[in-house]
């Protein structure tokens, strides 16, 4: 079965530290990444995403995602995380027949000023 | 980008109850959309995908006759919860894809609905 792992469900920094969430997916076919951010009170905002290419994608905000396709991997970091990047964070994947979201079961952040 | 609206943000309805939730696509049209349900501190799973002109698709588990899905046009789609339980209190979040755009296969979502069945 489709399926997406988070490992952290409650990540707590200080501010200017470096942030790595990890993501695994299992899926034995060509798959589609992304990463969502959920800010308090708001709506699912895309982060970044990888279709194909270059494994190292550039998201919103200093956000950034390496596909590692031998583990499975589409880890999140930022190397410098601010108060404003409180949020509840969500990995998720598509297949490029389904289309639907599988998504992992979020990574809340609180970073502390 | 592309903005999806979604409608009520919140309702309160009494157990037995039928409740409409409306999903819209502003500036784009969207021949599939997708409706997700959030537990509280959980994931988001999918229920159902919706198909402009033809039946939902529904996931396993998901009753296609308590939860109605009707995208009757390229701009709208609409999930009616029938016979509401206190358990069927949740999130409800919907998404559209726009095929016309330049971000392939990238799902624009709503706001969220939160429904409260007393």
């Amino acid at each position: 079965a489709q399926s997406v792992s988070q490992h952290n469900h409650h990540v707590i920094l200080s501010e200017a530290a470096s942030l790595e969430l990890g993501c695994n997916y299992s899926y034995g076919g060509t798959v589609n990444l992304f990463w969502y951010v959920q800010y308090p009170g708001q709506h699912l905002q895309l982060l970044l995403k990888y279709f194909s290419g270059d494994p190292l994608v550039k998201g919103i905000k200093g956000f950034e995602a390496e596909f590692i396709k031998s583990k499975f991997s589409f880890n999140l970091r930022k190397p410098s995380v601010q108060w404003s990047d409180t949020a509840e964070y969500f990995c998720a994947f598509s297949d490029t027949g389904r289309r639907a979201l599988t998504f992992g079961s979020g990574t809340r952040l609180q970073v502390q000023p | 980008g592309a903005v999806v609206s979604q409608h009520p943000s919140r309702v309160i309805c009494k157990s037995g109850t039928s409740v409409k939730i409306e999903c819209r696509s502003l500036d784009f049209q969207a021949t599939t959309m997708f409706w997700y349900r959030q537990f509280p501190k959980k994931s988001l799973m999918l229920m159902a995908t919706s198909n402009e002109g033809s039946k939902a698709t529904y996931e396993q588990g998901v009753e296609k006759d308590k939860f109605l899905i009707n995208h009757a046009s390229l701009t709208l789609s609409t999930l009616t919860v029938t016979s509401a339980h206190p358990e069927d209190s949740s999130f409800y979040i919907c998404s559209a894809r726009d095929p016309s755009g330049r971000a392939k296969d990238e799902q624009y979502f709503g706001p969220g609905t939160r429904l409260t069945v007393t």
